[in-house]
């Protein structure tokens, strides 16, 4: 158990449906990053976070927003759903910037 | 140009044996981290090992270590003593610069899945 978790753990959902992540970084954790991993794409990086304030963005969709709440959980929010965003999307978190970045248990999103 | 390459995508080991996991990595920037992580059939990614660019010794935790060879760009995870429960895919990532400010994104390689036979 990494201390990151993950709701929900599984999510069907319906094209043109929009849907919120959520994850909670291990205690004392100031960064929460997410990953999308997809067969065809592999695991990619989407948007980091550091004590609320975006750090890093990757290749995220226009369609997809996250942020970071003052008591350090992450939201990620996908909007506009296609066939193609189902994957498992993981977040992960970190005490600052530079060090291990720990997973939690992702979520399995599947688009109808 | 792939900036970590996986180039086994499949691989058998016996039980109790040793197994390398090869991983080439592609960046200019000279202060860079590499990462091990460990990915079962149920899905969740366990962190295994890191190696700091700037890192004089190889790194090692318990039955995993990391053949860190930075001319030829290349950071190796070894598994020693295999066992059944290490059947599971690997993926090697690498984090460049120092972080913080710059942010610290991790980049994937395509991961290598490792069977583990009795």
């Amino acid at each position: 158990d990494s201390g990151v978790t993950q709701t929900p753990k599984h999510l069907i959902t319906a094209t043109g449906q929009r849907v919120t992540l959520r994850c909670s970084p291990r205690s004392g954790d100031l960064s929460v990053y997410w990953y999308q991993q997809s067969l065809d794409q592999g695991l990619q990086f989407l948007i980091q976070y550091y004590n609320g304030e975006e750090r890093a963005k990757g290749n995220i969709l226009e369609r997809f927003s996250a942020q970071q709440f003052p008591d350090l959980h992450s939201e990620l929010n996908l909007s506009s759903l296609e066939l193609g965003d189902s994957a498992l999307y993981f977040c992960a978190s970190s005490a600052g910037g530079g060090e291990t970045q720990y997973f939690g248990p992702g979520t399995r999103l599947l688009v109808l | 140009a792939q900036k970590i390459t996986q180039t086994q995508p499949g691989m058998f080991v016996q039980e109790k044996e040793a197994v390398t996991l090869d991983c080439t990595y592609d960046t200019s920037d000279p202060s860079y981290g590499l990462f091990w992580y460990k990915q079962p059939s149920s899905g969740e990614m366990i962190f295994l090992i890191y190696q700091g660019s700037y890192d004089q010794q190889n790194a090692t935790e318990g039955r995993y270590s990391l053949n860190f060879q930075k001319a030829r760009k290349s950071a190796n995870l070894v598994i020693s003593a295999s066992q059944l429960g290490d059947s599971a895919m690997y993926f090697c990532a690498m984090r460049e610069g120092r972080g913080g400010a710059a942010g610290n994104k991790l980049t994937f390689g395509g991961g290598t899945r490792v069977l583990v036979k009795p």
